[in-house]
């Protein structure tokens, strides 16, 4: 199965307010998970990447937490907007020579005016 | 030069029927991915070529045929697929040589199998 896996498939928040967007993992030894965005009709885009030598990371407009203890990790997305719209995937970098990253399933991102 | 290009964007075939999906990329990214993602599902990665060898084949049929003919293309020839093979199929690139998690993907080609 899956090694990683969102929390709940749909999001719905007032544009403005803040959003998480939660994931969980299986594998202790997993080092590295990477947040990519969807919209409707195009393919998956990166958003930020965090590697378990870390516990935070932040871009514009985003942070990831990463809590090894419970295998757990969360993408934050500050004064949510409009075109934050759409389906959020955390995913994995297992390695091995490749970076063929394996995917969970989505949280689809509802934005309420 | 930032894209990722797949054509065509839509495709319809018979089960008998070969056709190919096709995928271009000029960033000088020596590796390029098939992923497969059916509706409110995650993608599924299927193929990956590293410097234009086949390094991953995530146990896809053989009615999946891909092949790299240089550094900037990349192709999936079907053959004989099956109603349930209809599904997004998206191209991906990245670099090479360090571990990323950033690949780049194009918009998909939607294949519909009849």
């Amino acid at each position: 199965g899956e090694s990683v896996g969102l929390h709940l498939p749909t999001l719905s928040v007032q544009e403005g307010d803040n959003s998480i967007i939660n994931c969980a993992y299986s594998n202790s030894a997993s080092d590295y998970f990477i947040w990519y965005k969807q919209e409707s009709g195009k393919g998956p885009q990166f958003i930020i990447d965090i590697r378990s030598n870390m516990d935070k990371r932040q871009g514009q407009r985003v942070t990831v937490l990463l809590n090894k203890t419970v295998k757990h990790l969360s993408l934050q997305i500050a004064a949510t907007q409009p075109g934050d719209s759409a389906v959020y995937f955390c995913a994995e970098n297992k390695g091995g020579g490749a970076d063929g990253l394996t995917f969970g399933k989505g949280t689809h991102l509802i934005i309420q005016p | 030069d930032t894209e990722v290009t797949q054509t065509p964007k839509h495709l319809v075939m018979g089960m008998t029927n070969k056709k190919s999906l096709k995928c271009e990329q000029h960033m000088g990214h020596r590796a390029m991915y098939w992923y497969k993602q059916k509706a409110k599902k995650p993608p599924e990665l299927m193929f990956v070529y590293s410097y234009e060898k086949l390094s991953i084949n995530e146990s896809v049929p053989s009615r999946f045929s891909p092949e790299c003919p240089n550094s900037s293309l990349l192709n999936l020839h079907l053959h004989a697929l099956q109603p349930e093979d209809s599904a997004l199929y998206l191209c991906a690139s990245s670099t090479s040589g360090a571990r990323t998690g950033e690949l780049f993907f194009g918009e998909g080609s939607r294949l519909t199998v009849l």
